[in-house]
């Protein structure tokens, strides 16, 4: 069964410093690998995804991920982040192919933004 | 495109009453729609997997007997709590998903908050 970790349960950052957070998967085979960020109270807004091709995915709000398969990680970044970036980030990992795909998420990191 | 919508928002019952959560697909017609629960500061678990007109598959702990999922139509899926009680009380998020060059990909509604008194 696939699984997702995300290490860190809660960052603070200043407002314009770079940001990562980490995310490592356990899947059998190649995986479909997301970024999701949720507002308090709303619901699910993707950020980018990984299918197969080039290993770095630039998404929306200026965030991009890296995937790694040697090390199963799936890192998101942003060299500088604003204010409205504070929220909950999920990592996901699909399994399966096809619409029925699955999806097994993250514990979530909570992003603080020190103004 | 690729919208979501669920209804209620928000809702607020007595215990033992059943609730009914609706999940549209506005402008696509959903192959498959999900329906998960969050609690809160936690992730998302997936509770189960429906095809249109066909039955749900619930995840391993899910009762689906407490948890009745119809999904009648490409654009309707709906979740009904039964007998509701206050553990129920939850964050419950639907998403969709379809084929072309959206396939792997699930689009997520804003989520339901149920309170159960």
């Amino acid at each position: 069964a696939q699984s997702v970790t995300q290490p860190d349960i809660h960052i603070t950052v200043s407002e314009g410093a770079s940001l990562e957070l980490r995310c490592n998967y356990s899947y059998g085979a190649t995986p479909y690998l997301f970024w999701y960020v949720q507002s308090p109270g709303q619901g699910l807004q993707l950020l980018l995804k990984y299918f197969s091709g080039d290993t770095l995915v630039q998404g929306i709000k200026g965030f991009e991920a890296e995937f790694k398969r040697s090390q199963s990680s799936f890192n998101l970044r942003k060299p500088s982040v604003h204010w409205s970036d504070a929220a909950e980030y999920f990592c996901a990992v699909g399994a399966g192919t096809g619409t029925a795909s699955k999806l097994t998420f993250g514990t979530g990191t909570r992003l603080q933004v020190m103004l | 495109g690729a919208v979501v919508s669920q209804h209620p928002s928000w809702v607020i019952c007595k215990s033992g009453t059943s609730v009914k959560i609706e999940c549209r697909s506005l402008d696509f017609q959903a192959t498959t729609m999900f329906w998960y629960r969050q609690f809160p500061k936690q992730s998302l678990m997936l509770m189960a997997t429906s095809n249109e007109g066909s039955k749900a598959t619930y995840e391993q702990g899910v009762e689906k007997d407490k948890f009745l999922i119809n999904h009648a139509s490409l654009t309707l899926s709906t979740l009904t709590v039964t007998s509701a009680h206050p553990e129920d009380s939850s964050f419950y998020i639907c998403s969709a998903s379809f084929g072309g060059r959206y396939l792997n990909e699930q689009f997520f509604g804003p989520g339901t908050r149920l309170t159960v008194l």
